[in-house]
């Protein structure tokens, strides 16, 4: 069966920690995967998406995510984290030919000032 | 606003009431999704359309729900005999053909049955 698996659900950090979420994947074929972001009160935003290639994605405002073939994982990465990086942060994979994507549960980050 | 417009924003309504919501995608946008979101929980796929075309339905799409998006613009998701298990965040999200899970968003309507 197709899932994507987030195994945080609340993540919470100092200002300037690292940051690293886990997110696992389960299914076979085209591997497109992707990590959106929900800031409080705003709508899902698309942070970086995985097609192929580089395994190392760099996304916007900082992150970064690395596919893992091998461990069937897509972590998503932030060497410091600030304030204004608190909200709730989605892994998603193609859950099919038509587009549609398999979202995990989220993982809340709240980042301490 | 160029951006994926959902109304209403909220609605409140009594078990075995229908309701419709409409969501307006950007307007070159030529895939359209319905996914639901419940507390706790990601977004979980409805459906899908390419301009008019109703393409894929999820089985959690009972036969009380109904989509439509007729002249591939806007569209509207429709509940019938509404359920306290219907209470959710509903989104809807466009893209282009070619920009594959390149979703924008809207902000959602929020169901609350009562």
């Amino acid at each position: 069966a197709q899932s994507v698996s987030q195994h945080n659900h609340h993540v919470i950090l100092s200002e300037a920690a690292s940051l690293e979420l886990g997110c696992n994947y389960s299914y076979g074929g085209t591997v497109n995967l992707f990590w959106y972001v929900q800031y409080p009160g705003q709508h899902l935003q698309l942070l970086l998406k995985y097609f192929s290639g580089d395994p190392l994605v760099k996304g916007i405002k900082g992150f970064e995510a690395e596919f893992i073939k091998s461990k069937f994982s897509f972590n998503l990465r932030k060497p410091s984290v600030q304030w204004s990086d608190t909200a709730e942060y989605f892994c998603a994979g193609r859950g099919g030919s038509q587009g549609n994507l398999i979202f995990g549960k989220g993982t809340k980050l709240s980042v301490k000032p | 606003d160029t951006g994926v417009s959902q109304n209403p924003r909220h609605k409140i309504t009594k078990r075995g009431q229908n309701v419709t919501f409409r969501c307006d995608p950007i307007s070159e946008h030529n895939r359209l999704y319905w996914y639901r979101q419940t507390l706790g929980q990601g977004p979980e796929f409805l459906t899908y359309f390419q301009n008019e075309a109703q393409l894929e339905k999820s089985r959690l799409l009972s036969d009380r729900f109904s989509a439509e998006r007729p002249k591939g613009s806007f569209s509207t998701l429709e509940i019938q005999r509404t359920e306290q298990g219907d209470s959710a965040m509903y989104l809807c999200a466009s893209s282009l053909r070619t920009e594959w899970g390149g979703y924008t968003f809207g902000s959602g309507t929020r169901l609350t049955v009562v």
